[in-house]
Formats: C-alpha cells, structure tokens, sequence
C-alpha cells in the first residue's frame, strides 16, 4: 500500500533563518506531487505542484521553492523565512493521469511552521 | 479563476441528525470534486471524488451530490456520530490533479 511521510511536525524558525521540509512517497511510482499551505484562517492554498523529477511549477509567486531530486521525493525551501511563512504545510501525492486528473489525493500529516 | 465557498463554516447538531454541507463553485468546467475531512492540526482524509460526468457518489453514511450547471454541491451524512466531528473541506479539481480549496465548514456532533 502507498504511504505519505512529512517531517518535520512541527517547527519553530526565527525570521531570517533557512527552512527545508521534506517530503517522501512509498508504494508508488512517477506520482504527482504537490505542496500546500493552510494559513490561519484560510483555506488551503497550492503552492506548487510537480508531475516528474525536477519538473516544478510554482503557483503563486512566494519566498519558497520547491525541488524534486528523486521521484518521490518532495522538498520545499527557503533561504529566508518571512513572519508571513507561518502556517501549515501539507505534501500531497495522486497516481499520474495527465490533464483530466480524476483521481483521489493523499495528504501527509503536515507541518505546523511558526516563524518567529 | 475559481473560487470555492462553503456554507456553512460552523455546524453544531446533536448525535443522530443528518448533516447537510453545501459547496459552491464559480467556474463550472471543473474535472473533478473532492470532498476531505480534517481532524485538528492533522492533515486531509479523502471522503469521497465526484467526477465531472457523475452527479453523485455514496460511501457508507456519506453522500455526495454534484450540479455543474448551478456550480454547487452538498454533503450529506446521515445518522450523525460525535466521531464524524470535524472539518470538511471541498475541493473544485482544475486538472493535473490540482484542487482549488473552499475554507471548510467545522462540524461538531454533540452526544
């Protein structure tokens, strides 16, 4: 069976400092991957989306980035964390299907990022 | 660009009640839609996924409808249980499996 982890679950940066977030996917090959945000107060935001190796797109313009160095494995960055960072980020996965997507997505547990 | 709406963003019923969750999207030529549930400070389960050619999908106690035409669709869960309190989310599907999000709607079951 497929399994989704995300690590860490929580973490407390100070504004300035570097972020990495990782992301990997058991039990499946060549999945799309994805990243999202849940801010407070808000609904989940995509912030980037990846349908092979190092084949990222980027939804909304931001201070993050995203990477993918094997096929199932996810990472989102950034250089310089904003106080506008804080919320929580979730890695997704489905089964690749092209354009006319209709399968299910798998979201990890998430992590809770306060910058501080 | 799509935008999804959830009415309403709090529901409080006592155990046994069915729920009814509605769902409104503007752009009606979605792919797909989701519905997921959130439990506090954890990540999405994936409910149920009506695809754009259906208009309904079952799953136990849960039932999804969806109309393309009036850009909405609702939530049913029949016989209410305090487990099923939580956050639910629908999700509009603009292909390569990219989902826009409404804020959800936080559900509370009471015994």
């Amino acid at each position: 069976s497929q399994t989704i982890h995300q690590w860490p679950a929580t973490l407390v940066q100070p504004v300035g400092s570097p972020l990495s977030l990782e992301c990997t996917v058991e039990g499946t090959s060549n999945p799309n991957l994805y990243w999202y945000r849940q801010a407070a107060g808000r609904g989940l935001q995509l912030l980037f989306y990846s349908i092979g190796i190092d084949q990222i797109s980027s939804e909304v313009p931001q201070n993050l980035s995203a990477s993918r160095p094997q096929d199932r494995q996810f990472i989102l960055s950034s250089k310089k964390l904003l106080l506008s960072d804080s919320g929580f980020y979730l890695c997704a996965w489905s089964v690749t299907r092209g354009q006319n997507d209709n399968e299910k997505l798998f979201f990890g547990s998430g992590t809770q990022l306060s910058v501080l | 660009k799509q935008e999804v709406t959830q009415i309403p963003a709090a529901l409080s019923v006592p155990e046994g009640e069915n729920l009814v969750l509605n769902c409104s999207f503007t752009d009606s030529a979605i792919y797909n839609l989701q519905w997921f549930r959130q439990d506090p400070g954890k990540g999405l389960t994936s409910l149920l996924l009506i695809q754009s050619s259906q208009r309904e999908q079952t799953s136990g106690r849960l039932n999804a409808s969806l109309d393309k035409s009036s850009g909405r669709s609702t939530l049913y869960i029949a016989a209410s249980q305090p487990g099923d309190s939580a956050i639910y989310l629908c999700a509009g599907g603009g292909g390569w499996g990219k989902l826009q999000f409404g804020a959800g709607t936080q559900v509370v079951v009471t015994p």
